[in-house]
């Protein structure tokens, strides 16, 4: 079945960087979107970018310009999402989705389990 | 982008029926039928339950339906049930950025 599994917690000081990844299994991962999408605690979810694994294109949500990648290794099916000069404002579950079945709809219908990244001094 | 709008709450009892309403811009929700709708529950990863205005995926109850009216889309849960109770966000493609969520929906099944 079409699972989305990411990396576990991590807690990180102010300043430094992050990187969680996405482990995509049961369908071809070079062929669909991946996007990131994080969720503040007790706040809504706010959409950070997506990536295409096979041409490597990427959007980015303009709020995160400059301290966002995403990349991807095909070879292992899995995404990364890397953000860096981290503040107590980052801290939040941060999510991968992709729409599979539902490709060419503009919508999300696979969803990792979420990764908490808390930044702390 | 802002945030779509969303009515921060919403309740019915079991067997009624409720509609979460979330409005944008004609630069989002009124340019493109591609909104979609998500379910989360506590401690959970949002679930798609509405895409492309009223579509629903595999396995959802067609007690969820989906409408779009100009710059406004809505969702109705028809027949509640307490496995309802859950939040609820709608999401519209936006062109650049193309994604753009709703401030989200808490519905309480009283």
């Amino acid at each position: 079945q079409i699972q989305l599994v990411q990396s576990g917690a991590e807690v990180k000081k102010p300043g430094a960087s992050v990187k969680v990844s996405c482990k995509a299994s049961g369908y071809a991962f070079s062929t669909y979107d991946i996007n990131w999408v994080r969720q503040a605690t007790g706040q809504g979810l706010e959409w950070m970018g997506w990536m295409n694994p096979n041409t490597g294109n990427k959007v980015y949500a303009q709020k995160f310009q400059g301290r966002v990648t995403m990349t991807s290794d095909a070879s292992i099916t899995t995404a990364y999402l890397e953000l860096s000069s981290l503040r107590s404002e980052d801290t939040a579950l941060y999510y991968c989705a992709s729409g599979v079945a539902t490709a060419g709809t503009s919508s999300f219908d696979y969803w990792g389990q979420g990764t908490l990244v808390s930044v702390s001094s | 982008q802002s945030a779509l709008t969303q009515p921060p709450s919403a309740s019915g009892s079991p067997g009624q029926s409720v509609t979460i309403s979330c409005t944008g811009t004609s630069s989002d929700v009124g340019g493109y039928n591609y909104v979609s709708w998500y379910q989360q529950h506590p401690g959970k990863a949002p679930k798609l339950i509405i895409y492309e205005v009223n579509n629903r995926p595999s396995g959802v109850p067609d007690r969820f339906s989906g409408s779009k009216s100009g710059n406004t889309a809505s969702l109705t849960v028809s027949g509640l049930q307490t496995e309802d109770e859950a939040d609820y966000y709608c999401m519209s493609f936006a062109g650049s950025p193309p994604y753009v969520f709703g401030t989200g929906t808490k519905v309480t099944v009283l």
